[in-house]
């Protein structure tokens, strides 16, 4: 039974560390989404990966976020330096674009607390 | 821009009621329409699909109808049970090559009591 999987699950950091999240997409797909959960805006997509190349990082605060795809089998989300308005679940997903649409499989989801 | 408005919850039902979750989009292109749907302490799941006007997707007892007219894609129930508890999210996904990024609503929370 293929999975998304993200480590760490839980995550409680101080305001200015340094944080950062991992994602093993499942294997075969070839396209990669960062999304962001809080009570107040719900999910936002932060950025996405298509054969490991960025495609579209337009939701992700530059200054502090960075998201990068090492290999095929390992996306990291970085958050440095971190502030407590970064406190969300932070969720993967994997798909492949082979057919005219492409399902997008989450993983369990990061909950991040910055104090 | 897309955008996805879902009524606002929390839903709560009794066992065997029957559900509907309004959802309503605005998109630029001819869009697909998804429902996913999470359970406490897990990610998103797809639950139904439809991909153009008029289709209708079900899964689990679950249905939801493509509307243009209405630009509605509203998910039906006609009998929850208790393990239907979880949070519903509407979903497009706009037409246009490349284009795999969904656009989700806020989410409706479902509580279904005994």
């Amino acid at each position: 039974d293929a999975r998304v999987t993200q480590t760490p699950r839980h995550k409680v950091t101080e305001m200015g560390q340094e944080v950062t999240m991992r994602c093993q997409p499942i294997l075969g797909h070839n396209t990669v989404f960062w999304y962001r959960q809080t009570m107040m805006q719900g999910l936002e997509l932060l950025a996405y990966f298509r054969n490991r190349a960025p495609l579209d990082d337009s939701g992700m605060p530059k200054d502090r976020f960075s998201a990068e795809m090492p290999d095929a089998t390992l996306a990291t989300l970085k958050i440095q330096p971190s502030e407590p308005r970064d406190s969300a679940v932070y969720f993967c997903a994997s798909g492949l674009v082979a057919t005219s649409w492409a399902e997008q499989f989450f993983g369990p989801g990061t909950r991040l607390t910055v104090l | 821009g897309d955008s996805v408005t879902q009524m606002e919850g929390p839903v709560t039902l009794s066992e065997e009621a029957f559900l509907t979750i309004n959802c309503t989009y605005t998109a630029t292109g001819y869009p697909s329409l998804f429902w996913y749907v999470q359970y406490p302490g897990e990610g998103l799941q797809l639950l139904l699909k439809a991909t153009k006007a008029d289709d209708k997707g079900s899964n689990k007892g679950f249905e939801a109808t493509y509307r243009k007219e209405t630009t509605s894609f509203h998910l039906e129930k006609g009998s929850v049970q208790v393990s239907d508890s979880a949070v519903y999210f509407c979903a497009l996904r706009d037409s246009g090559a490349g284009s795999y990024q969904l656009t989700f609503g806020k989410g409706t929370k479902l509580s279904v009591i005994p």
